[in-house]
């Protein structure tokens, strides 16, 4: 099946600094990935959704100045969490929607702030 | 608001046991429907997914869902869980206007053995 990928896997960060999370789709092209954060013992929130070339759509209550996402190429989206605090720490997980409409998920990054 | 419903938080079996877990989609029409399990420290992978035609989907590792379109429901089930089976399940629908998939709040099921 398709591979989805994340970088870094694990982060700690002070507070106040701004994180980088790579969302790659390595053997397939998707115009559309998606964002997702994962609280324990709770289900996954969609934060927004990625277009390539385009800007992405927040859902609602989610901050764009806050988390900044860039789908620069069919391969690469990227979320940047800045000015991070405490209650930023969770479970960031992307996903890339195929040409067949499913979504193949990353491992996620365990983001945690100081 | 478009929500995707899971009654059961956590559910406990012994091997050897049948499951069935609930998941009920809180809109009509067209609907496209899907159940992913998390093993412990792994990501989400897809068990099955139902867009069309028969409404009794088969997915891999011995699950099988039903969609019931008068019940707005897609339950997993599978006839003898295996310890293995111990995880997070999630039902999920692909929104109406179709560009995002909404999550229910998870399963999870421990096996003993």
């Amino acid at each position: 099946g398709a591979v989805v990928s994340q970088h870094p896997s694990r982060v700690i960060c002070k507070s106040g600094t701004s994180v980088k999370i790579e969302c790659r789709s390595l053997d397939f092209q998707a115009t559309t990935m998606f964002w997702y954060r994962q609280f324990p013992k709770k289900s996954l929130m969609l934060m927004a959704t990625s277009n390539e070339g385009s800007k992405a759509t927040y859902e609602q209550g989610v901050e764009k100045d806050k988390f900044l996402i860039n789908h620069a190429s069919l391969t690469l989206s990227t979320l940047t969490v800045t000015s991070a605090h405490p209650e930023d720490s969770s479970f960031y997980i992307c996903s890339a929607r195929s040409g067949r409409n499913e979504q193949f998920f990353g491992p996620g990054t365990r983001l945690t702030v100081l | 608001a478009q929500s995707v419903s899971q009654h059961n938080h956590h559910v406990i079996l012994s091997e050897a046991a049948s499951l069935e877990l609930g998941c009920n989609y809180s809109y009509g029409g067209t609907v496209n429907l899907f159940w992913y399990v998390q093993y412990p420290g792994q990501h989400l992978q897809l068990l099955l997914k139902y867009f069309s035609g028969d409404p009794l989907v088969k997915g891999i590792k011995g699950f099988e869902a039903e969609f019931i379109k008068s019940k707005f429901s897609f339950n997993l089930r599978k006839p003898s869980v295996q310890w293995s089976d111990t995880a997070e399940y999630f039902c999920a629908a692909i929104n109406q206007a179709g560009t995002a998939l909404i999550f229910g709040k998870g399963t999870t099921l421990s096996v003993s053995s």
